[in-house]
């Protein structure tokens, strides 16, 4: 167990509908990454908070938005699904701000878009 | 932007022989390395990091080298056993005014009992 947990497990929706994941990094750690798994395109950094600030950025898709609350609990915003959006979505936290610190993943939430 | 190249087929081998996984990559040289292993439906899970001032690193039945001349990461496996089949991924940690992480898309790996 790594001590990540991300709801819900599965989600699965409409085009054009909204969701929200959710992510409660390990005891201790500062920084969530959240990353998007399909199959042809393997781990995709989206973006990076330290300390409830925003402290890297990857292809994270304008209609995708992050944010790390005061509990240092994390939440990803999609909007406007399309049906490539259909992935894994894994959230994962280290200890500190630098990404060379090993990083402990959850079990991911599995988004469907129908 | 960076390229990670990883076997892209699976990795079959015998109970007990070294397994050997490749990561390459083009670009820029990366100031870490990082190997996880997934298994299926679940979050990687860490298992080595690397400098780019160390040749070889080990951990048990793990070692993982780095040569930033060739470009090259090997991950090995020694005596391994079924319970190692999974996939192995490597992690790119570039450093300096832009910090990334950068995952390869990984290689499965099936022990053969």
């Amino acid at each position: 167990d790594s001590g990540v947990t991300q709801t819900p497990k599965h989600l699965i929706t409409a085009t054009g509908q909204r969701v929200t994941l959710r992510c409660s990094p390990r005891s201790g750690d500062l920084s969530v990454y959240w990353y998007q798994q399909s199959l042809d395109q393997g781990l995709q950094f989206l973006i990076q908070y330290y300390n409830g600030e925003e402290r890297a950025k990857g292809n994270i898709l304008e209609r995708f938005s992050a944010q790390q609350f005061p509990d240092l609990h994390s939440e990803l915003n999609l909007s406007s699904l399309e049906l490539g959006d259909s992935a894994l979505y894994f959230c994962a936290s280290s200890a500190g701000a630098r990404p060379n610190q090993p990083q402990h993943f959850g079990d991911g939430t599995r988004l469907s878009i129908l | 932007s960076q390229k990670i190249e990883q076997n892209s087929e699976a990795l079959n081998i015998q109970e007990g022989k070294t397994a050997t996984l490749t990561c390459n990559y083009t670009n820029y040289s990366p100031a870490y390395l990082q190997w996880y292993r997934q298994d299926p439906g679940r979050g990687p899970v860490f298992l080595l990091l690397i400098r780019e001032n160390e040749k070889e690193k080990r951990k048990e039945r793990l070692k993982v080298t780095f040569d930033t001349t060739l470009k090259q990461s090997l991950f090995h496996i020694t005596a391994s056993q079924p319970a190692d089949s999974a996939t192995y991924l490597c992690a790119l940690v570039r450093t300096g005014g832009y910090q990334k992480v950068t995952f390869g898309t990984g290689t499965k790996l099936q022990v053969i009992p």
